[in-house]
This record gives C-alpha cells, sequence and structure tokens, in this order.
C-alpha cells in the first residue's frame, strides 16, 4: 500500500497568512493526487485534483502543486472560513490512502 | 443537486450485522464508480471499499476484506455496504463518495466528489 504523510499534523496561523501544507508519499503517484477540506462535523470536500486542478467554486487562493512523491497545497491569504482539516488522497492505486490529516487553526 | 444520502448506521454488537444505504440523486448514478470511506471518532479517513459502476469490479481495504461486502441497485439509484463480523475497530462515521475521472496521464485522474454526509456506526457490547 502507498502511505501518506502531511507535515504538519497541525498549524496555527492568523487570517491573511499564507500557509503550505506538504504532502509525502511512500512511491511515486506521478500526479494522482487530490486535496480535500473538512470542517468539524462535515463530510469531506474536495478542493483540488489531480495535484494542481482547482475543484469548481473552490476559492483561487488555494492552489496544489507537486509530482511524483512530494506535494503541497497553499493558501495564499487565510480566510476565517479556511480554519479546518485538509487531507491529501493518492488516486495512484487502491487502497486509495489518505493523509493523516493538517488541523488548521487560528492564532 | 447531485446529492448522496447516507442510512442505517447505528449501535450494534461486536459479531454482528449491519447493511448501510447511499441514496445518490441528481445525476446518473448508473454511470459512476462509488466508493465508502470511514471516519473513526477523531481520527483521518480510511478508504473501505469501491463498485464500479455497473457492479461487476469490486475492491476492499484489507481491512475489511472478506467481512463487508460492496453492492449497488442501479435501478434504485443505491449503494449498499453490507458489513458482517463487526468488530469494536470498524466503530466509525461511513461516508460514500461518487468517483469522477477525467484527463488522462497513464492512468486517469480519479478523485471523490460529492461525498454524503455520512452515518455513525458503532460496535459496542
Amino acid at each position: 500500500d502507498i502511505q501518506m504523510t502531511q507535515s504538519p499534523s497541525s498549524l496555527s496561523a492568523s487570517v491573511g497568512d499564507r500557509v503550505t501544507i506538504t504532502c509525502r508519499a511512500s512511491q511515486s503517484i506521478s500526479s494522482y493526487l487530490n486535496w480535500y477540506q473538512q470542517k468539524p462535523g462535515k463530510a469531506p470536500k474536495l478542493l483540488i485534483y489531480a495535484t494542481s486542478s482547482l475543484q469548481s467554486g473552490v476559492p483561487s487562493r488555494f492552489s496544489g502543486s507537486g509530482s511524483g512523491t512530494d506535494f503541497t497545497l497553499t493558501i495564499s491569504s487565510l480566510q476565517r472560513e479556511d480554519f479546518a482539516t485538509y487531507y491529501c488522497q493518492q488516486s495512484y492505486s487502491t487502497p486509495y490512502t489518505f493523509g493523516q490529516g493538517t488541523k488548521l487553526e487560528i492564532k | 443537486q447531485v446529492q448522496l444520502v447516507e442510512s442505517g448506521g447505528g449501535v450494534v454488537q461486536p459479531g454482528r450485522s449491519l447493511r448501510l444505504s447511499c441514496a445518490a440523486s441528481g445525476f446518473a448514478f448508473s454511470s459512476y464508480a462509488v466508493h465508502w470511506v470511514r471516519q473513526a471518532p477523531g481520527k483521518g479517513l480510511e478508504w473501505v471499499t469501491v463498485i464500479s459502476y455497473d457492479g461487476t469490479k469490486k475492491d476492499y481495504a484489507d481491512s475489511v476484506k472478506g467481512r463487508f461486502t460492496i453492492s449497488r441497485d442501479n435501478s434504485k439509484n443505491t449503494l449498499y455496504l453490507q458489513m458482517n463480523s463487526l468488530r469494536t475497530e470498524d466503530t466509525a462515521i461511513y461516508y460514500c463518495a461518487r468517483e469522477a475521472v477525467g484527463g488522462y496521464d497513464a492512468l486517469p485522474y480519479k478523485w471523490f466528489d460529492p461525498w454524503g454526509q455520512g452515518t455513525l456506526v458503532t460496535v459496542s457490547s
């Protein structure tokens, strides 16, 4: 199975900050990497698919990059509604494993 | 609008069975593969199983293989998860999610969108 490791596990930031979350795969997954946002008590929501494609309706302050084993999710200017937990997921092969999550909290 | 609604969760004793349902609406259900993903209380997301659009292909996580069975009824726009021999570690919110496919590299790109709201399964004596 492909292991996905996110860092950091938690992060404190302020409104307006630029934030980067990293996701590393245990083997190359090319660009088969997705990002989801989950708020407490809610289902995950797709943000970015295929490493860098922004899902319709997602604000442009979210962006993704990377290839192979190393990927990043960047939020260019944090807004209050962005405080949530973020998960990466590989869709290269089943089981479609997720990272352990990064909890983004208000400083 | 495109929607998935899970049902069937509840409290069940270890070793017993439970069947979850996921009702789809707002899209051509029979054209999409669908997944189950679970989340233990306070934990991360764990992929559980997938079924192809026509029900002919299925895949399972090792943690549920031989105990869980995924199925679908395209005439009813409904996905199912039959869970047998339940264990305390199966306690989780269970989400169904539609698989979207787009673009191609060596393989098609796949992602999950949308997700249902989830149904809680608690395995406890």
